[in-house]
């Protein structure tokens, strides 16, 4: 069946550092890759998404990208701010059913 | 645009009791999901409905849930008699429609605590 698995949190960063968080994924066929976000008492927001291999998603200074061969999206941010704490889901999507990681919990201080 | 709504935001109720959720999914969008999400978990799901038409209900505990969403727009959750391993938050979520691509959005979610 289809899984993912992404890094296990939490993870405590100093503002400005950069952020990698890693994700991959079994599946069979080709599915849609997604990272969501879920900010303090928010629902889930849809961060960035890529449909096909070597596809980058971007938003926000988040990027990921679909990799085939590793089956991997890790998701990494260049320089993060403390607006950026949240927690963080790693998805695919096959057969019109969305499968989520466990989530990594980010907390940046200022 | 408004997004998904979810009512109530929180929900506190003794084991054996029912509860219901309510779920108004964004103008338009023709698919609606229930998710449930433990604690340190990522969202599982529940039931996708197609218009009114609930096409994967595998995952739904039969015994003591149930949904429907009638005119195929809102949405309601139930579970009865409810128990302590329900407690978690619950999800709703709607899309266009149900295609691989078609981005998921997701409501603030209904906190369940079973006591």
């Amino acid at each position: 069946g289809n899984s993912v698995t992404q890094m296990e949190g939490p993870v405590t960063l100093s503002e400005e550092a950069f952020l990698t968080i890693n994700c991959t994924y079994t599946a069979t066929g080709y599915p849609s890759l997604f990272w969501y976000v879920q900010y303090p008492g928010e629902g889930l927001q849809l961060l960035l998404k890529a449909t096909k291999a070597d596809d980058k998603g971007s938003n926000k200074g988040f990027e990921a990208t679909y990799r085939k061969e590793t089956t991997s999206f890790h998701l990494e941010k260049g320089s993060v701010q403390v607006s950026d704490s949240a927690v963080y889901f790693c998805a695919l999507r096959s057969d019109r059913k969305l499968s989520f990681g466990a989530g990594t919990t980010v907390t940046v201080r200022a | 645009e408004a997004g998904v709504v979810q009512s109530p935001r929180y929900k506190i109720i003794e084991k054996k009791q029912p509860v219901a959720f309510w779920c108004n999914p964004i103008s338009g969008h023709n698919t609606l999901y229930w998710y449930l999400q433990n604690l340190g978990q990522g969202p599982e799901l529940l039931i996708r409905y197609e218009n009114e038409e609930a096409v994967d209900d595998s995952q739904l505990p039969k015994d003591r849930f149930s949904a429907e969403r009638l005119k195929g727009v809102d949405s309601t959750l139930k579970i009865q008699p409810a128990e302590l391993g329900d407690s978690a938050v619950y999800l709703c979520a709607s899309s266009l429609d149900g295609r691989a691509q078609e981005t998921q959005y997701f409501g603030p979610g209904t906190r369940l605590l079973v006591l």
